[in-house]
């Protein structure tokens, strides 16, 4: 059972460079959500989709761009990597039309940008 | 503005003893949720529960709704219990399911 699968794993970029983590899911779900988790802070949200071909800002949108490639892939990308972006990501996803929707979450990319 | 509290942050705990972690919040919400994360590891989702309590084993997961208060209790801890446990609550809007999260309860059992 995948769930939800995101790659890379680990990543050391340089300021400036570009990259795009990659999530996918095979639960058929609507709503993918791409969070940062830093020390001390709680879950962060920065984009979501709610279901294919809409995608909102989050609370913390600014440097990330994302797509919802299909239903069942959401990419995140960063355009020119910044050191306040060394975090670690994880993509998550539930289901939109129950409300009791449980909340699935990939294993983390850990990124750090020098 | 922290929708989710949770409390204590940190927990050391002798192997074997009853533990409680505390979650409360402020927004209407469609489900609670409790999840655990291992260090370096990924979340896992433990609970998701709307009334009343929810048993798996030797965890135990209570919320009250009016109080907008849950606890997840461990029986007889062991130290592979040792890891961050994290509320969520789940508000469901036009939009879908929107998800606001506590910063953790860090717990270490120690044998």
């Amino acid at each position: 059972n995948a769930g939800v699968t995101q790659t890379p794993k680990f990543q050391v970029l340089k300021t400036g460079q570009s990259m795009t983590l990659q999530c996918a899911q095979d639960m058929n779900h609507n709503s993918m959500y791409w969070y940062r988790q830093d020390p001390g802070m709680g879950l962060r949200l920065i984009y979501y989709s709610a279901s294919e071909g809409t995608t909102d800002k989050g609370e913390v949108p600014n440097g990330y761009n994302v797509s919802r490639l299909n239903k069942r892939e959401f990419s995140l990308r960063l355009e020119s990597a910044a050191p306040s972006q060394t975090s670690v990501y994880f993509c998550a996803s539930s289901e939109a039309h129950g409300r009791l929707g449980e909340l699935f979450f990939g294993e983390g990319s850990r990124l750090t940008v020098l | 503005k922290n929708e989710v509290e949770q409390s204590p942050q940190n927990l050391t705990a002798q192997e074997g003893e009853f533990i409680t972690i505390n979650c409360s919040y402020s927004v209407g919400i469609s489900a609670l949720h409790w999840l655990q994360q291992h260090p370096g590891g990924g979340i896992v989702s433990l609970f998701m529960l709307s009334s009343g309590k929810k048993k798996h084993g030797r965890l135990i997961a209570t919320i009250n709704i009016q109080e907008k208060h849950s606890s997840l209790h461990i029986t007889a801890s062991h130290p592979r219990d040792s890891a961050v446990y994290i509320c969520a609550v789940g508000e469901w809007g036009n939009t879908g399911n929107q998800f606001y999260f506590g910063t953790g309860t860090s717990l270490t059992v120690i044998p």
